[in-house]
């Protein structure tokens, strides 16, 4: 199984600044990666695919870069509606996905 | 607009079964693989299963498999996932997913407690 790592589990950022989130796995899953939005009470809603490619209707300030086993996920200026719980997801292990654990993203 | 709304979640005794549903809509449901991700209660997304689109091809994570069963009917565009010999480990939101590699839309999920 290829475990996703993410770091920090927590990040506080000023609204207006940068976040950088990151995600490490334990293989190589080459550009097949997947960042995840989830604010409380709600469903994942899906953000970057293929490592760097935004989803439909994701605002340009999402941007996602990375390959093999190093990836990153930046918001380039953080709005209120930004702060949540963000998962990577990798999905070169087919046929079993796997999540990482997490970065919760607060207000500073 | 894709919709997909689960139902069936609920408190249950240890050893107990139940049947999840997730009625799809606003997509043609025959032509995508669909997934089951659960969240326990304050902890990260797990995979639980996913279908081919035809149904012919499944599979289940380790922690569910022999215990879990996965099952579509795309005449009625509704995903299924019916659960045996539930154990309090599988307390958490069950969400039906739309595809198997990224998770392009996602239900808004159903509760499911296994509890005594």
């Amino acid at each position: 199984e290829i475990v996703m790592t993410q770091s920090p589990a927590t990040l506080s950022v000023s609204p207006g600044e940068r976040a950088t989130l990151s995600c490490r796995a334990s293989q190589s899953v080459s550009s097949n990666l997947a960042w995840y939005q989830q604010k409380p009470g709600q469903a994942p809603r899906l953000l970057i695919y293929g490592a760097s490619t935004r989803a439909t209707g994701i605002p340009a300030r999402f941007s996602g870069s990375g390959s093999g086993t190093e990836f990153t996920l930046t918001i380039s200026s953080l709005q209120s509606e930004d702060f949540a719980v963000y998962y990577c997801q990798q999905y070169n292990n087919w046929p079993r996905i796997t999540f990482g654990q997490g970065t919760r993203l607060e207000i500073k | 607009q894709v919709q997909l709304v689960e139902s069936g979640g609920g408190l249950v005794k240890p050893g107990g079964s139940l049947r999840l549903s997730c009625a799809a809509s606003g997509f043609t449901f025959s032509d995508y693989y669909m997934s089951w991700i659960r969240q326990a209660p304050g902890k990260g997304l797990e995979w639980v299963s996913y279908i081919s689109s035809s149904g012919s091809t499944i599979y289940y994570a380790d922690s569910v498999k022999g215990r879990f069963t996965i099952s579509r009917d795309n005449a009625k565009n509704s995903l299924y996932l019916q659960m045996n010999s539930l154990r309090a480990e599988d307390t958490a939101v069950y969400y039906c997913a739309r595809r198997w590699e990224l998770l392009d839309y996602w239900g808004q999920g159903t509760l499911v407690t296994v509890s005594s």
